[in-house]
């Protein structure tokens, strides 16, 4: 356990519903990453931010996803309206001011029925 | 664009014997490179890297991997296989350049059977 926190931890929500996913990494991070893991795509990188700064969301799949970190200790990603094919496992992980080494929580599992 | 590739979907070995998961990867310049596991429901977990030095790194639970720049390869190995060794594993690369992310692999599931 890296220390942080996902929720929530299960969600189960029908097709056109917003989602929002919640990450608080611990403190003395300087890099946070999105993830989406599906058995067909295996790990997707989503969007990253560096000192709270979105960097590359290019791994977006559409204008429905949405992140956001508006401090150093929390971070958001949205998903409105969702959609049954955005069922998935969502990871936050982060990368500590000193290493190199990306740690990860322990994911959102998200179901859209 | 930087890339990894596992070959296996699945590796199935019986305990006690040694095994190998293989990983190769594209990235321009000098690579760091990453093996990570996750168990069912569970995220990943860091196992080892390699950055520069020893091209043989050890990390967590008795795992190795070797970098072999020539080949661009960095498999994962232990010499000895766990029941408990089954799970789901991840190679993973990035760019030296500061800030990049990891790109990970498909995954390669093993099977360690008693």
């Amino acid at each position: 356990d890296a220390g942080v926190i996902q929720s929530p931890r299960h969600e189960v929500t029908e097709m056109g519903q917003e989602v929002t996913l919640r990450c608080k990494p611990i403190s003395g991070h300087n890099s946070l990453f999105w993830y989406r893991q599906t058995m067909m795509r295996g790990l997707e990188l989503l969007i990253y931010f560096n000192n709270n700064v979105p960097i590359d969301d290019s791994g977006m799949p559409e204008d429905r996803f949405s992140a956001k970190m508006p401090n150093a200790s929390f971070s958001t990603l949205k998903i409105q309206p969702s959609e049954p094919r955005d069922s998935a496992v969502y990871f936050c992980a982060w990368r500590t001011n000193s290493g190199n080494t990306i740690y990860f929580g322990e994911g959102s599992w998200l179901t859209v029925v | 664009a930087q890339s990894v590739a596992q070959p296996e979907d699945q590796v199935n070995v019986a305990e006690g014997n040694p095994l190998t998961v293989k990983c190769t990867y594209s990235v321009s310049g000098n690579p760091y490179l990453f093996w990570y596991v996750q168990y069912p429901n569970r995220g990943l977990q860091f196992l080892l890297k390699y950055i520069t030095g020893d091209n043989l790194v050890k990390g967590s639970y008795g795992f190795e991997a070797e970098f072999n720049k020539s080949q661009t390869s960095f498999h994962l190995k232990k010499p000895s296989a766990l029941v408990s060794d089954s799970a789901l594993y991840f190679c993973a690369v990035r760019g030296a350049q500061a800030g990049t992310a990891l790109i990970f692999g498909k995954g390669t599931t093993l099977s360690v059977s008693s």
